[in-house]
């Protein structure tokens, strides 16, 4: 199985708040992970990459920050969101013939 | 100009037409390229893959490739009003290190 969970599905914040987005993956072992974020009216904006626990690479200069504590465990956080934060976060993995995705979690900061 | 660029649409055809997406990238060393197909509020699904330039089908779709223009399309048979959804374009920038970069979507109506 190479399914990929993603909680929660949905989530409203205050500015100002905190966040952890968690996402897990099972089947192969330290597979590259990946979070992306999807804006209104933009594409689909890779945020941070990881190839092995402990190993995080930022793609765009932001609020936020990424974690990989276990092999199969990959975290999203902000220590205080802004509006722009809201999007839909995606968390993925290579699969057969590309990406493969989780469900997604729906942010909404206000 | 974008990575990858598509034409947001919407793109609306009658139920049993055939419905042609249509992608642009700018990087010319682009290897891997994908289209994904993502109803509202969803996740993306993979739907195609191509590596080479030609044509490649897959049931109702056919992915053809064009290095030579960076171009990408994709081509749905016998569109039916279920294939209504944000077609993304995704490219793999080959960097050593697989990364994809998407387009921004072409919505796609079918009516019945």
């Amino acid at each position: 199985s190479q399914t990929i969970h993603q909680w929660p599905a949905t989530l409203v914040q205050p500015v100002g708040s905190p966040l952890s987005l968690e996402c897990t993956v099972e089947g192969t072992s330290n597979p590259n992970l990946y979070w992306y974020r999807q804006a209104a009216g933009r594409g689909l904006q890779l945020l941070f990459y990881s190839v092995g626990i402990g190993q995080i690479s930022s793609e765009v200069p932001q609020n936020l920050s990424a974690s990989r504590p276990q092999d199969r465990q990959f975290i999203l956080s902000s220590k205080k969101l802004l509006l722009s934060d809201s999007g839909f976060y995606l968390c993925a993995r290579p699969g057969a013939g590309g990406y493969t995705f989780g469900s997604g979690t729906r942010l909404t900061v206000v | 100009q974008k990575e990858v660029e598509q034409n947001s649409g919407p793109l609306s055809v009658p139920e049993g037409a055939i419905a042609s997406l249509n992608c642009t990238y700018s990087d010319r060393g682009s290897q891997s390229f994908f289209w994904y197909r993502q109803y509202s509020g969803k996740s993306p699904e993979l739907i195609m893959s191509i590596y080479s330039n030609g044509d490649k089908e897959d049931g109702r779709f056919t992915a053809q490739l064009n290095k030579a223009s960076q171009y990408v399309s994709l081509l749905i048979r016998d569109s039916q009003p279920s294939d209504s959804a944000t077609y993304l374009c995704a490219v793999n920038r080959n960097t050593g290190f697989q990364k994809l970069v998407f387009g921004t979507g072409t919505r796609l109506l079918v009516s019945p």
